[in-house]
């Protein structure tokens, strides 16, 4: 069975540093993963998606990697900024249909 | 841009109430989700549909049941409410056939007293 881990559960930094949140997954017969960004008390919100077939996605300020071999994504923000503070959930499809395993996400605070 | 729509942000009913939440994309997708997300425990998934009249259970699907009479709405139904069905209820939508990237409404807020 999947297993989807982010680590850590909490982040705070300076507003203006670039950072790096972190996902693993246990079984690495992916064939894409997906980052989202949810407010507090709000749905989630699509980031990126990054085929198994791709090593990097970008978005913007944000680019995604992704390593099939070692069952890992990072996903870096560059000038980090106020309204980046949220919580971060990576998830990936299973092969036999398209539902999701979801990490239990990072919650990133940017302090001004 | 997909939408997808939820039919109440915040919704209060009482136990043994029937419930029903509904969920609506505009983007023509075969594939629509209901989770549930409570703190500690995540995202979890009660049902998905892949098609019309179509459904499968997830992880979750005790006490709910779900409906899909039309491609762009799903809805999800509490037969008798109970408050350990209090919670936070996310829908989504993807396009299916390969392409499962999928997209949110904003979420109903349900306590049941």
């Amino acid at each position: 069975k999947q297993e989807v881990t982010q680590i850590p559960a909490a982040l705070s930094v300076p507003e203006g540093e670039n950072l790096v949140l972190n996902c693993s997954f246990t079984d690495s017969a992916i064939y894409n993963l997906q980052w989202f960004r949810q407010d507090p008390g709000k749905g989630l919100t699509s980031l990126l998606l990054i085929q198994s077939s791709q090593r990097e996605q970008t978005s913007g300020r944000l680019n995604a990697s992704l390593d099939k071999s070692s069952g890992r994504s990072t996903l870096y923000i560059a000038a980090s900024q106020p309204g980046d503070s949220a919580t971060y959930l990576c998830a990936v499809p299973s092969l036999l249909n398209e539902k999701l395993t979801f990490g239990t996400g990072t919650r990133l605070t940017i302090i001004p | 841009d997909v939408k997808v729509t939820q039919s109440s942000r915040y919704l209060v009913k009482r136990t043994g109430e029937k419930v029903f939440l509904e969920c609506v994309q505009d983007m023509d997708h075969e594939n629509m989700f209901w989770y549930r997300q409570d703190p500690g425990l995540g995202l979890r998934l009660i049902y998905f549909s892949y098609d019309v009249k179509m459904k499968e259970k997830g992880d979750i699907p005790e006490g709910y049941s779900v409906s899909r009479e039309k491609k762009e709405r799903f809805s999800l139904i509490l037969e008798s409410a109970s408050t350990n069905q209090t919670s936070m209820y996310l829908c989504a939508s993807s396009r299916g056939r390969g392409n499962n990237e999928q997209f949110f409404g904003p979420g109903t807020r349900l306590t049941v007293l």
